[in-house]
């Protein structure tokens, strides 16, 4: 069992719908949790991170953890076609400064 | 402010062949990190530096050596390239371990 787990997709939302990306993870120790948009042929970039179980929002997006459950997700709500890339999630193992990222759920947006 | 660079872009090797990826970040971070990205395999860990003269394998060391120079840069060594090197390697750095990665460019390396 892969250490951080994702959906593959292709996940796809028609425009202005809520776009719905999970994750679940095997450390019970993990205390940080990141998720990351990359566009084909760039680098990722920070959406969000999450220290504290419940919900985080920051303008469309919004974060949910669940430690318990080892389960964090994202949602994005009126979903663009500028949306449209992999997002990576990713939590600091252990506690520590080791990062595990998920394989990445590619998301379309279609107009 | 630059923020994480790295060197080369491209890179084209032969089997057996060795080169050493370059990474330096401009914002006094603390960690710095190399992956790798295959398709549909996401970022896999190859090794990190936690502070300044500490390092430390990560997910997927084998086949290669880094070293941390100092505060700003952090090497990545392959001394017998194989074609299952074949990959996009992306450097990052952060200030603190609750923080945010930065990344760099990433260098597209293909061994033949």
């Amino acid at each position: 069992q892969k250490e951080v787990e994702q959906n593959s997709g292709p996940l796809s939302v028609p425009e202005g719908a809520i776009a719905s990306l999970n994750c679940t993870y095997s450390d019970r120790v993990s205390q940080s949790f990141f998720w990351y948009r990359q566009y084909s042929g760039k680098s990722p970039e920070l959406i969000m991170s999450i220290y504290s179980n419940g919900d985080k929002e920051d303008g469309r997006f919004t974060a949910q953890l669940n430690k318990a459950s080892q389960y964090v997700s994202l949602l994005i709500r009126d979903s663009q076609p500028s949306d449209s890339a992999t997002y990576l999630c990713a939590v600091n193992w252990g506690g520590g400064f080791k990062t595990i990222f998920g394989a990445g759920t590619r998301l379309f947006v279609k107009a | 402010n630059a923020g994480v660079t790295q060197t080369p872009k491209f890179q084209v090797l032969k089997t057996g062949q060795s080169m050493t990826l370059q990474c330096a970040q401009d914002m006094n971070h603390n960690s710095m990190y190399w992956y790798r990205q295959d398709p549909g395999m996401g970022l896999r860990l190859i090794y990190y530096s936690a502070s300044e003269g500490t390092t430390d394998k990560g997910e997927v060391p084998n086949g290669y050596n880094v070293s941390r120079l100092n505060k700003r840069e952090f090497s990545l060594r392959l001394e017998s390239a194989a074609p299952s090197q074949t990959s996009v390697y992306f450097c990052a750095s952060r200030a603190g371990i609750d923080n945010e990665q930065f990344f760099g460019p990433g260098t597209r390396l293909t061994v033949l």
